[in-house]
């Protein structure tokens, strides 16, 4: 079983849906919570990142933190045409030298 | 400030050829690494670095060697190419202590076919 776990999709939703992107993880020790979101070949570009447990905003993107399920997830609202990318959860414990990736979610946002 | 730059963008191989893809950073990075891509695997690390001359091994290290003789630089060495070394290769660096709340830039990838 795989450390992170994620829907690869693809996940195709009409302009203006709001969007659900989860992964679920086992390792307790993980502290800091990423997304990714990676363009048709391209490399990967931060968008969020949460400590321990807890909700952040950011315009229309807000990430969910729940330790206690070991789940997280990434709610985009309004969705636009522009966001059609694959999205990438990222986990690390604290003080840790390596990020641990979920396979991806690929989303479709379309007119 | 150009960021993480990796060439070549594309590199076909034959099995048993060598090669080194190049990565360099401007950005005075400490933590350097090296991930490959591949569909349904998703990132998976392979080296990393936390400072010139200082390399660790990653989560799938088996047929790679890298070296860190500068801050700027963290080449990637292939010594005998396999077909399952076929993958997307991207470098990403973050400043020392930031793995967990600053960006890791990455740069675009290296595609690497391998017959």
């Amino acid at each position: 079983q795989k450390e992170v776990e994620q829907d690869p999709g693809p996940l195709s939703v009409p302009e203006g849906a709001i969007v659900s992107l989860n992964c679920t993880y086992s390792n307790s020790a993980f502290q800091y919570f990423m997304w990714y979101r990676q363009y048709s070949r391209k490399g990967p570009e931060l968008l969020m990142y949460t400590y321990s447990s807890g909700n952040k905003e950011d315009g229309r993107f807000t990430a969910q933190v729940d330790k206690s399920s070991k789940y997280i997830s990434l709610f985009i609202r309004d969705s636009q045409p522009s966001d059609s990318a694959t999205y990438l959860c990222a986990m690390t414990t604290g003080g840790g030298n390596k990020l641990t990736f979920g396979t991806g979610t690929q989303l479709k946002v379309e007119l | 400030n150009a960021g993480v730059t990796q060439t070549p963008k594309f590199q076909v191989l034959k099995t048993g050829q060598s090669m080194t893809l190049q990565c360099a950073q401007d950005m005075n990075h400490e933590y350097m690494s090296w991930y490959r891509q591949d569909p349904g695997m998703g990132l998976r690390l392979i080296h990393y670095s936390v400072g010139a001359g200082i390399t660790d091994q990653g989560e799938v290290p088996n047929g790679y060697n890298v070296s860190r003789s500068t801050t700027e630089d963290f080449p990637l060495r292939l010594l005998s190419a396999a077909p399952s070394q076929t993958s997307v290769y991207f470098c990403a660096s973050v400043e020392s202590g930031g793995l967990g709340n600053s960006p890791l830039h990455f740069g675009n990838g290296t595609r690497l076919t391998v017959t």
